[in-house]
C-alpha cells in the first residue's frame, strides 16, 4: 500500500524567513496530495492541495510543488509569521480507490518572532 | 458548507465499557466517511472507509469486532469501540466526502474533517 514519508519532523525559523517541509509518496497511482495544518487538539484544517496533473500550486504565501517522476512533493511558506506555528502534515490518496488519505509523520513547525 | 460534526467531543468511560461516537455530514452528503485514530504528537493513522449502505473496509491491523462502524445514512456513521481498555484511549476524527451543494463538478477528493472525539478510558 501506500506509504507516505515527511520531513523534518520539527522545524524552527525566525519570523519573515521560509519554511520548506518534503514528503515523498511510493505509490505512483497516487494522484491527490493535500496539506494540513493542525493545532493542538483541533481538527485538521486544509491549507491547499495539489493533483498530479499539475506541477505547481500557489496561494499567497503558501505553494506547494510536485515531482510526480521523483514521487515528491513539498510544501513552501514564506514570509513566515507567529501564527504559521503548528503541525503540518502531508497526504496522499488515489481517487479511484476510494479517497483513502495516507498521512505523512507531521513536521512541528515553530516561528519565533 | 462542507461541514462535519462529531459527538461528543470528549469522553471518559470505565475500562470494559463500550463508547459510541458519531459523525454527521451537516449540509452535504457524504458517500464516503473515514474514521482515523491520532496519539498524542502523531499523525492520523486511518482505521477504516466506510460507504453508505455497506459494510466498512478495514486497514490491516485494525480489529473490525472491536472497532464497529456503522454508516447507515448519507449523513451519519457511527463508530463504536467495544470493551475498551486504556490503550485505546486516543484522539477519533471522522472526515466525509461526497458532493457540497452549490458546486457543481462535486469535490471528489477532499475531505471534511471533525472536530474530534477525546476518548480516555480508565
Amino acid at each position: 500500500g501506500e506509504n507516505v514519508e515527511q520531513h523534518p519532523s520539527t522545524l524552527s525559523v525566525q519570523e519573515g524567513d521560509s519554511a520548506v517541509i518534503k514528503c515523498t509518496y511510493s505509490d505512483s497511482a497516487s494522484n491527490y496530495f493535500p496539506w494540513y495544518k493542525q493545532e493542538l487538539g483541533k481538527r485538521p484544517q486544509l491549507i491547499i492541495d495539489i493533483r498530479s496533473n499539475v506541477g505547481e500550486k500557489k496561494d499567497q504565501r503558501i505553494a506547494v510543488t510536485l515531482n510526480k517522476t521523483a514521487k515528491h512533493f513539498s510544501l513552501h511558506i514564506t514570509e513566515t509569521q507567529p501564527e504559521d506555528s503548528a503541525v503540518y502534515f502531508c497526504a496522499a490518496s488515489i481517487h479511484n480507490q476510494g479517497g483513502k488519505l495516507i498521512f505523512g509523520q507531521g513536521t512541528e513547525l515553530s516561528v519565533k518572532p | 458548507g462542507a461541514v462535519v460534526s462529531q459527538h461528543p467531543s470528549w469522553v471518559i468511560c470505565k475500562s470494559g465499557t463500550s463508547v459510541k461516537i458519531e459523525c454527521r455530514s451537516l449540509d452535504f452528503q457524504a458517500t464516503t466517511m473515514f474514521w482515523y485514530r491520532q496519539f498524542p504528537k502523531q499523525s492520523l493513522m486511518l482505521m477504516a472507509t466506510s460507504n453508505e449502505g455497506s459494510k466498512a473496509t478495514y486497514e490491516q491491523g485494525v480489529e473490525k469486532d472491536k472497532f464497529l462502524i456503522n454508516h447507515a445514512s448519507l449523513t451519519l456513521s457511527t463508530l463504536t469501540v467495544t470493551s475498551a481498555h486504556p490503550e485505546d484511549s486516543s484522539f477519533y476524527i471522522c472526515s466525509a466526502r461526497g458532493f457540497v451543494t452549490g458546486k457543481s463538478s462535486g469535490i471528489h477528493n477532499e475531505q471534511f474533517f471533525g472536530p474530534g472525539t477525546r476518548l480516555t478510558v480508565l
